[in-house]
């Protein structure tokens, strides 16, 4: 029954080794978000495609790239990742009123 | 840009107490939406607000949108552990800039 599904729940990797993260849903909904959630924080946003359209926030690092080969599927892609890029990555697509979360991918970065 | 705040940042309650989070926007905003995350989980919705002076409730929780819809609060009545978890409001329709949130602690 999980509409937004992230994998994996944890993924460690190591300093400067590009890693990337899924996302896929069931909803068929057009728009679809990366957030990046730190410990205590309040979730940001990061990018956020309307359809094939990209749409990068101004302040998201140069770092962090995504891409939607389709409808159902979205990635975040991280070239080389900090130990400032340490956190739980939430997925969510736009239900035409609400937000629909994934459960996340806490990422570790060694 | 838009910024959202929300206070208290912490709130430590005592079951069966009341408690109210309030929200408040630099902007107008043209809907509000409350989100509730427990420790180690997801945000997941709880509701949307629309129009000026809306109330809506469910069961004990209480949603408000202020006339001016620069500010909303969610009030639990009663609090029980299972409320637990970090209150997160955010404006405006499909690109949410969420608050800091308020993360409730309820002591048995």
């Amino acid at each position: 029954d999980a509409m937004v599904i992230q994998n994996p729940r944890y993924q460690v990797t190591q300093f400067g080794k590009p890693v990337t993260l899924s996302c896929s849903q069931t909803l068929n909904h057009n728009v679809m978000y990366w957030y990046q959630q730190k410990s205590s924080q309040a979730p940001k946003l990061l990018f956020h495609y309307y359809d094939k359209d990209f749409n990068n926030e101004a302040d998201t690092p140069d770092n962090f790239q995504s891409r939607r080969p389709n409808t159902s599927f979205c990635f975040l892609d991280i070239r080389s990742p900090g130990l400032g890029d340490a956190a739980m990555y939430l997925c969510a697509t736009w239900g035409g009123e609400k937000l629909f979360f994934g459960s996340g991918t806490q990422l570790s970065v060694l | 840009g838009q910024q959202v705040m929300q206070i208290p940042q912490y709130q430590h309650v005592q079951e069966g107490e009341d408690f109210t989070t309030y929200c408040n926007s630099s902007t107008t905003l043209s809907n509000i939406q409350w989100y509730k995350q427990r420790p180690g989980g997801h945000p997941v919705f709880l509701i949307q607000l629309v129009k000026s002076g809306e109330v809506k409730k469910q069961k004990r929780l209480t949603f408000q949108f202020g006339e001016a819809k620069k500010n909303s609060s969610l009030h639990i009545t009663a609090t029980q552990t299972t409320d637990v978890g970090t209150y997160f409001c955010g404006g405006s329709n499909y690109k949410l800039t969420f608050g800091k949130g308020t993360l409730l602690t309820v002591n048995p």
